[in-house]
């Protein structure tokens, strides 16, 4: 089975860029997370969605930041503009349905983002 | 606050035991999750703790004592390949995981 897919994996673009990134969670699992890491602060929730609502966005950190699931097996996190202080590795990760958002999150790759 | 403490790093030589200690808020705790995470990769679940006690899983072992606080991740018999970050994380109440900062641990030969 495949697991959450991520795409691009590596993006490198200039200041002032609209990035976009891509997730395609597990099939059949309900929720979807994405997060930013960086050395600095750790592994932070940006935003969930349960059965493809937006739950809890209250981890984006400005309005630059946007995400949409139009669909369950689709999701993408915007940044617009971008800032180099948005350098970061960016996660998406779904979880199936039973125990709420507290059961185990499967990971997807990530993707490296740079902003120069 | 939602403090999750854990040591920032570690070393252990191939082939002994080591535990990674990890403590955090009592106040609406729902669940405790162990990931691993190898450099440059993702995070890959270990382990869930809800009651107290010690949950065994081949090399690695996870303990939790939730009137403490405290949970630890053991590892016995250490691989090189054991090198790697791992994470607490935290359920409370209703909201979801909040991760630890993670725990830099390297096996030397």
């Amino acid at each position: 089975d495949a697991g959450v897919i991520q795409s691009p994996r590596h993006e490198v673009t200039e200041m002032g860029q609209e990035v976009t990134l891509r997730c395609k969670p597990i099939s059949g699992h309900d929720y979807l997370f994405w997060y930013r890491q960086t050395m600095m602060r750790g592994l932070e929730l940006l935003i969930y969605f349960n059965n493809n609502v937006p739950i809890d966005d209250s981890g984006m950190p400005e309005d630059r930041f946007s995400a949409k699931m139009p669909n369950a097996s689709f999701s993408t996190l915007k940044i617009q503009p971008s800032e180099p202080r948005d350098s970061a590795v960016y996660f998406c990760a779904s979880s199936p349905p039973g125990r709420g958002h507290g059961n185990e999150q499967f990971f997807g790759p990530g993707t490296r983002l740079t902003v120069l | 606050g939602q403090n999750i403490d854990q040591p920032t790093e570690m070393t252990a030589t191939e082939g002994a035991i080591v535990q990674i200690n990890c403590t955090y808020q009592t106040s609406g705790f729902n669940g405790l999750f162990w990931y691993q995470q190898h450099a440059g990769e993702a995070p890959t679940f270990l382990s869930y703790n809800v009651l107290d006690g010690l949950e065994e899983k081949g090399r690695f072992s996870s303990f939790l004592s939730r009137s403490k606080g405290y949970s630890y991740l053991l590892l016995k018999e250490l691989q090189m390949k054991d090198s790697a970050s791992y994470l607490c994380a935290i359920r409370w109440g209703n909201t979801p995981l909040v991760f630890g900062k993670g725990t830099r641990l390297s096996v030397i030969a």
